[in-house]
């Protein structure tokens, strides 16, 4: 059974920083890999998603990897701002389970001023 | 492309009630998925359609059911409501495709009293 951990399941970092959130997922087994960040009570906006055969996709501040064979993924956020402050969620496609997705319980980043 | 629509995106309801939520997908995106969000569990898959047809069902008791309409749109049932049933659902559209990014509604925030 695939199970997704991220850790920390906080961060509190101040504004301008580099960060990194973390992913592990246990069976190497996924068709890719999804980031997700969610505002409180809002739904899910998609960031990055990455196939099983890349090593990696970028979309402006924002750059996620993806190691498989290590069933590893990180996000890493460049030049942090306040508006960057959200819950981010990674979540892995598993090859038997059409669109099902398996999600992590998240990292809940704050960026202070 | 208009996005993911929910409705309604707030319901108050009683135990032993039954309640319908709706999910309008992007135009052109024939799957749609629906997920449970719980500050315990997270979020939880519950089942997915496509053309009309499940094509995958998480584990959630028979209480939780959906059908797709022709025209992609998603409707999901759960009857004789428990307080536990209580909790964020959200929708999630794509095209079907394995490699395919899922985009996800706002959610129907659901209060079972």
């Amino acid at each position: 059974k695939q199970e997704v951990t991220q850790i920390p399941a906080a961060l509190s970092v101040p504004e301008g920083e580099n960060l990194v959130l973390n992913c592990s997922f246990t069976d190497s087994a996924i068709y890719n890999l999804q980031w997700f960040r969610q505002d409180p009570g809002k739904g899910l906006t998609s960031l990055l998603l990455i196939q099983s055969s890349q090593r990696e996709q970028t979309s402006g501040r924002l750059n996620a990897s993806l190691d498989k064979s290590s069933g590893r993924s990180t996000l890493y956020i460049a030049a942090s701002q306040p508006g960057d402050s959200a819950t981010y969620l990674c979540a892995v496609r598993p090859p038997q389970g059409a669109q099902k997705l398996v999600f992590g319980q998240g990292t809940r980043l704050t960026i202070n001023p | 492309k208009a996005g993911v629509t929910q409705t309604p995106r707030y319901l108050i309801k009683t135990r032993g009630q039954q309640v319908t939520l709706s999910c309008s997908p992007i135009s052109g995106h024939r799957s749609v998925s629906w997920y449970q969000q719980t500050p315990g569990q997270g979020l939880q898959f519950l089942f997915e359609y496509f053309s009309e047809t499940q094509r995958n069902k998480g584990n959630f008791p028979g209480r939780f059911s959906g059908r797709q309409f022709s025209n992609s749109r998603s409707e999901m049932n759960v009857s004789t409501l428990e307080l536990g049933d209580s909790a964020l659902y959200l929708c999630a559209s794509s095209s079907g495709q394995e490699t395919d990014t899922q985009y996800f509604g706002p959610g129907t925030r659901l209060t079972v009293l």
